[in-house]
């Protein structure tokens, strides 16, 4: 199958603990994001990255981490220093030459 | 700083009813996206806006951009229950930005029989 695989869809963190989200890509495109979604409201990007071991912050990046050694693979870890982390979480990928942008199916973070 | 704002963030409407959701952003763009989503799920697209005057429809579903107003429409023809989701428009900030996207709050639609 192509697209984007997100794992795991749900996970459960609790407090004082980093959790690594994955995100996998075998579209072959360029540049991979993460954005945050709280309930009721739009995505918030956290971070970025146009090519392989190379990223952005983006508007809310305090707090998590991010590192692009492969093209397909754009992992996000949620450290301790996140204070308020449970959020719906999604991975996004696209083609500089294209302009169709593809989401993953998301993952649940919830702290307990 | 970008800023893309949608109103109405809420919307009740009856089947069979018209009802248009407007998504002003503050800089310029002229790319835009519409989305859909459902409770719990991803983003499904609906529309990429890529110039000033693009429209396109799909079934009862129209968007248009207007880059000089910075304003987008997604307009509902005689609304189906099945329409019932948060729509999200979302802004293309260009390639020197990474290609990223500035989303609305979105609008969420409720369609009763």
């Amino acid at each position: 199958d192509g697209g984007i695989t997100q794992s795991p869809k749900y996970l459960f963190r609790k407090e004082g603990q980093n959790v690594t989200l994955s995100c996998e890509q075998n579209l072959n495109h360029d540049a991979m994001y993460w954005y945050r979604q709280d309930p009721g409201q739009g995505l918030r990007l956290i971070y970025y990255s146009q090519i392989v071991n190379d990223f952005q912050k983006g508007d809310i990046a305090e707090g998590y981490s991010v590192s692009r050694e492969k093209k397909e693979s754009f992992p996000l870890t949620v450290t301790s220093a996140q204070k308020n982390p449970t959020a719906f979480y999604l991975c996004a990928t696209r083609q500089f030459s294209g302009n169709t942008i593809y989401f993953g199916e998301g993952s649940w973070l919830t702290v307990v | 700083e970008l800023k893309v704002e949608q109103n109405p963030l809420f919307l009740s409407m009856q089947e069979g009813k018209n009802y248009t959701i407007y998504c002003n952003y503050s800089t310029t763009s002229d790319r835009l996206y519409w989305y859909r989503q459902d409770p719990g799920k991803s983003l499904e697209s609906l529309f990429v806006l890529l110039s000033n005057g693009a429209v396109k429809q799909e079934g009862r579903l129209m968007a248009s951009l207007d880059t000089k107003a910075r304003l987008s429409t997604l307009h509902i023809t005689a609304a189906v229950h099945d329409l019932s989701a948060t729509y999200f428009c979302a802004v293309d900030m260009g390639r020197t930005s990474g290609s990223r996207l500035t989303f609305g709050e979105g609008t969420q639609l409720t369609v009763n029989p």
